[in-house]
C-alpha cells in the first residue's frame, strides 16, 4: 500500500513565480492536511479538505495561498507571486476517518524561492 | 504563549540509555495525542497515538498522558543510534484531525 505521494520534492521558482505542489493520500484515504514547516519551527497547519471541499482553511495566508482536491485527481496547494518567504517544507497528510486523530505525512516538497 | 510547548534540545544520550521527551499544553480540549519521528530531510511518521489519558506501550517506547496536567511523555528504552532523530509531540481536539504540532526536540544518541 502506498504511502502519501507528494511532488516535486524540490521546487526552485524566482519571486513572483507560481509554485503548484502536488499530494495523493493513502488509498481510501479522503481527509487531506496541508502543512508547513519553517526552519528550526514545528509543523504548522495550513488547511484541510476533503473531495472537492475545503473544510478549514483557518491556517492559510489569506492572499496568494489557494488549495484543492478535486473529485478526480491530486490535492493541489497553490502558491502565487511567491516571496523568499514562502520558502519551506510543505508537507501533506492523509487520514481514513477524522474520528481517529491519525494523519500519515508524505516526504514534503521543499520550495526555494530565489 | 504557545498552545503546545516542547523543548527543543539538542539532547544527547549514549546508545542504551533510558530517553524522556515530553510537552506541556494549554487547550484542555486536546483528546488525541501524538507522537511522530522525523528524520533529517523526510516527513513525519507516526510513532504513538494515545486517546485521552494514560499510558501505551509498543516496544521500546511507552506514551504518557496526564490531561489533569496538561502533560505528556514519551519514553525510549534502550535507545539505539537509529533512533537519533526529531521527536515531534502533536494533539488535537478530535472534531477535524486538525493536529497542534511542538517544535521538535533533537534527539543524538551516541555509538
Amino acid at each position: 500500500n502506498a504511502g502519501v505521494m507528494q511532488n516535486p520534492r524540490h521546487l526552485v521558482r524566482r519571486r513572483g513565480q507560481e509554485a503548484r505542489l502536488r499530494c495523493s493520500p493513502m488509498k481510501g484515504h479522503s481527509h487531506v492536511y496541508w502543512y508547513r514547516q519553517l526552519p528550526e519551527e514545528g509543523l504548522k497547519f495550513m488547511v484541510y479538505l476533503q473531495k472537492e471541499n475545503i473544510i478549514d482553511e483557518s491556517g492559510m495566508p489569506k492572499e496568494r495561498f489557494s488549495a484543492e482536491f478535486p473529485k478526480e485527481g491530486p490535492s493541489i496547494l497553490r502558491i502565487q507571486q511567491v516571496v523568499r518567504g514562502d520558502s519551506a517544507a510543505y508537507f501533506c497528510a492523509s487520514s481514513p476517518d477524522i474520528r481517529t486523530g491519525e494523519l500519515f505525512f508524505g516526504e514534503g516538497s521543499r520550495l526555494t524561492v530565489l | 504563549q504557545k498552545e503546545v510547548e516542547q523543548d527543543p534540545g539538542p539532547l544527547s544520550v549514549p546508545e542504551g540509555a533510558i530517553v524522556s521527551l515530553n510537552c506541556t499544553y494549554s487547550n484542555s480540549a486536546f483528546q488525541y495525542f501524538m507522537w511522530y519521528r522525523q528524520y533529517s530531510r523526510k516527513g513525519p511518521e507516526l510513532l504513538m497515538y494515545t486517546y485521552s489519558s494514560g499510558n501505551k506501550e509498543d516496544g521500546r517506547f511507552t506514551a504518557q498522558v496526564d490531561k489533569s496536567s496538561k502533560y505528556i511523555s514519551l519514553f525510549i528504552r534502550d535507545s539505539q543510534p537509529s533512533d537519533s532523530a526529531t521527536y515531534l509531540c502533536a494533539m488535537s481536539a478530535g472534531a477535524t484531525n486538525k493536529l497542534i504540532f511542538g517544535t521538535g526536540t533533537l534527539l543524538a544518541v551516541q555509538p
